[in-house]
């Protein structure tokens, strides 16, 4: 099994709501990654959890909050988000962080999100 | 500063034909390079991942080359086919590093 789900496909949501989006994977991977991708435009990584712990957060603010249960689990906390946060949310994940070794990343189909 | 830069933005080509899509970096030091298909709203697939000692890497239709010298690399994409309607990747990871570096992608068009 290479799949990476993600819950839900899309999302609407207010500013002054709080949402979640998730990710699992039952690869045994223990890197799991957070994109943000906007239109017409590569992906932006955010987050990296590596063995259930947080290694790289690329200065997002704090509105993201990630959480890493287990080592399957990956979810994406939301709150009071502006409209430009509006984007596709890619969830990935890799046997290992380490990308300087050629590990398979495998990407989930991630979550439409659009803030209003 | 770590840069990968894709050419040409975009590409319209008939079914059957090929075509090569290309990918300049200046990425140092170099770990390896690879090649994502990615169709509208959806995430990304994996094509080919090269390290700096391979020169050529293929699946199925697919073949990547990588010209480590001159720091290029190309996705040729043999007798196209309509599903290969897709945006297309080239991300390079340092071996300094753990951050990759997306380029902006080519969008290819088949049209029938």
């Amino acid at each position: 099994d290479t799949e990476v789900t993600q819950t839900p496909k899309h999302l609407v949501m207010g500013m002054t709501n709080k949402k979640s989006l998730k990710c699992e994977q039952h690869m045994g991977h223990r890197a799991m990654y957070w994109y943000k991708q906007k239109a017409k435009k590569p992906p932006e990584l955010m987050f990296v959890y590596s063995y259930e712990k947080l290694s790289i957060n690329e200065s997002v603010p704090s509105r993201f909050s990630p959480e890493c249960p287990n080592s399957s689990l990956l979810n994406l906390h939301l709150h009071a988000l502006q409209p430009e946060d509006s984007a596709l949310y890619l969830c990935a994940s890799s046997q290992d962080r380490t990308w300087t070794r050629t590990y398979e990343q495998y990407f989930g189909p991630g979550t439409r999100l659009t803030v209003t | 500063k770590n840069q990968v830069e894709q050419s040409p933005q975009s590409l319209i080509i008939l079914e059957g034909k090929n075509c090569t899509l290309q990918c300049n970096y200046t990425v140092s030091p170099f770990s390896n390079l690879r090649w994502y298909k990615q169709d509208t709203g959806r995430g990304p697939v994996s094509l080919t991942i090269m390290t700096f000692s391979e020169n050529t890497k293929s699946n199925g239709r697919y073949t990547a080359t990588l010209d480590a010298d001159t720091k290029q690399s190309s996705l040729h994409i043999t007798a196209s086919q309509l599903s290969d309607s897709a945006s297309y990747i080239c991300v390079v990871t340092s071996g300094g590093s753990y951050i990759p570096t997306f380029g902006r992608g080519t969008s290819l068009i088949v049209h029938p």
